[in-house]
């Protein structure tokens, strides 16, 4: 069985603080994804990353970064200097490799909010 | 750039009522996903098309169903409304690249309430 655990439902930090949120993956496939989405007050979900299990190599994007480690099955989301505008809730989401139809499943989510 | 179209944006239905959800595609992309999101939830999977083809079925009650066109818009139709249903409903898009699904590009929802 797949599944996605975002232990941290709601975090607080002030402005220009660093955060992070983390994601546990549980999964039984070599060949898997993991994602990050946001999902601003609007309701949108605005696409953040895509990683492969075979491409463990972080990324910085800006002030996003994404450390991916198959020994924890963890792949958890920094931001840097936080700002308001990314309070937000942010989803970790799983789909499967080989034999896919790429549904997703998602983390519980994480409630983040950024004060002045 | 072209995004998911979702319409209508907001539904307003009685108990036992139908509706129906359309959705359009980002153009070339293959691949057409629909998820329900209650209240406080994270998006729970429904059904997924690929090429107009039924691809993959999670947790749809059998008074929902879906089809993908020649166009490939989508469209999630709803009957017997309950009041468990309201909630907001993503379709994504995706496509496929050497027999791997892509990243999936949400559309802005439709906020179905049932009263």
């Amino acid at each position: 069985a797949q599944k996605v655990t975002q232990a941290q439902t709601e975090i607080s930090v002030v402005e220009k603080e660093d955060v992070t949120l983390d994601c546990v993956y549980e999964t039984r496939d070599t060949t898997y994804y993991l994602f990050w989405y946001k999902q601003p007050p609007s309701g949108e979900l605005v696409f953040l990353i895509r990683r492969n299990s075979f491409d463990e190599q972080n990324e910085i994007s800006g002030r996003y970064s994404w450390n991916f480690q198959k020994s924890t099955s963890s792949f958890n989301f920094t931001i840097t200097a936080s700002q308001v505008v990314d309070s937000a809730v942010y989803f970790c989401a799983l789909s499967k490799g080989s034999s896919n139809t790429g549904k997703l499943i998602f983390g519980q989510g994480t409630t983040l909010q950024v004060k002045p | 750039a072209a995004g998911v179209i979702q319409s209508p944006r907001h539904l307003i239905k009685e108990k036992r009522e139908t509706a129906t959800l359309k959705c359009y595609p980002i153009p070339r992309h293959d691949t057409v996903y629909w998820y329900q999101q209650g209240p406080g939830q994270d998006p729970q999977f429904l059904i997924s098309f690929y090429e107009k083809m039924q691809s993959d079925k999670g947790s749809i009650p059998d008074r929902f169903s879906a089809q993908q066109f020649s166009d490939y818009h989508s469209e999630l139709n709803m009957s017997s409304l309950e009041l468990g249903d309201s909630a907001l409903y993503f379709c994504a898009s995706s496509w496929r690249t050497s027999g791997a699904y892509n990243e999936q590009f949400f559309g802005p929802g439709t906020r179905l309430t049932v009263l």
